[in-house]
């Protein structure tokens, strides 16, 4: 049983394009997360939600919306693709919003535009 | 000054070699810390946490400075399957965590 899964797997899209991510966690946790790992492999923090609610958007261009509809899945819908949004998206989990706990990941969500 | 400093790499060791990985952090009131482990074209995964007290688990050793603001990893009698990309991991204060850039390690037969 996948504890944190992200569909799909790939993504190739045109420019332009609307797609949407999912993520869905059986963990029983109460927060939720969207990364960005770029081509550099640096992995960002876009979104944190909590039992549902946002609670961290890190200046993200409002294309990307993200949506909870239970607190076990966040997922992840992007307008008007750009070129500049390929990477590899990853949700994550951890049982509260405190930190002491690590987070587990999806094995990751990998977007291309063209 | 960014947030959480790695050196990228890559180390490059003979299996059984020891090998130790350096992180910085600049927020001085983070409170948890980890190392966590990143097979190419995979997601990340824990490691192991980071204590004041510094801990052990099997061949892996993670050391914390607060009042230098770094932690270390070190992996003794290293092994093939040990290659894969270390990424340090700090809390900002506020979540959500934030992640080091990576450090690459290769184990050579």
């Amino acid at each position: 049983d996948t504890a944190v899964s992200q569909t799909p797997k790939y993504l190739v899209t045109q420019m332009g394009n609307d797609k949407s991510i999912k993520c869905e966690q059986n963990l029983g946790h109460d927060t939720m997360y969207w990364y960005k790992q770029d081509s550099k492999k640096f992995l960002k923090i876009m979104f944190s939600y909590n039992n549902k609610e946002l609670i961290i958007n890190e200046t993200v261009p409002n294309r990307f919306s993200p949506k909870s509809p239970d607190k076990a899945h966040l997922n992840l819908h992007i307008n008007s693709l750009e070129l500049g949004d390929s990477a590899v998206y990853f949700c994550a989990s951890s049982p509260t919003r405190q930190v002491p706990y690590g987070y587990t990941f999806g094995s990751g969500t990998r977007l291309t535009v063209v | 000054r960014k947030e959480v400093e790695q050196d990228p790499g890559p180390f490059n060791v003979p299996e059984g070699a020891t090998v130790a990985f350096n992180c910085t952090y600049s927020n001085s009131a983070s409170q948890s810390f980890f190392w966590y482990r990143q097979d190419c074209r995979k997601e990340p995964k824990l490691l192991m946490s980071v204590y004041s007290s510094g801990n052990e688990d099997g061949r892996f050793t993670a050391q914390l400075n607060r009042a230098s603001q770094y932690i270390s990893l070190l992996i003794r009698d290293s092994k093939l399957s040990d290659s894969a990309t270390y990424l340090c991991v700090v809390d900002s204060g506020n979540t959500p965590l934030v992640f080091g850039k990576g450090t690459r390690l290769s184990v050579i037969a």
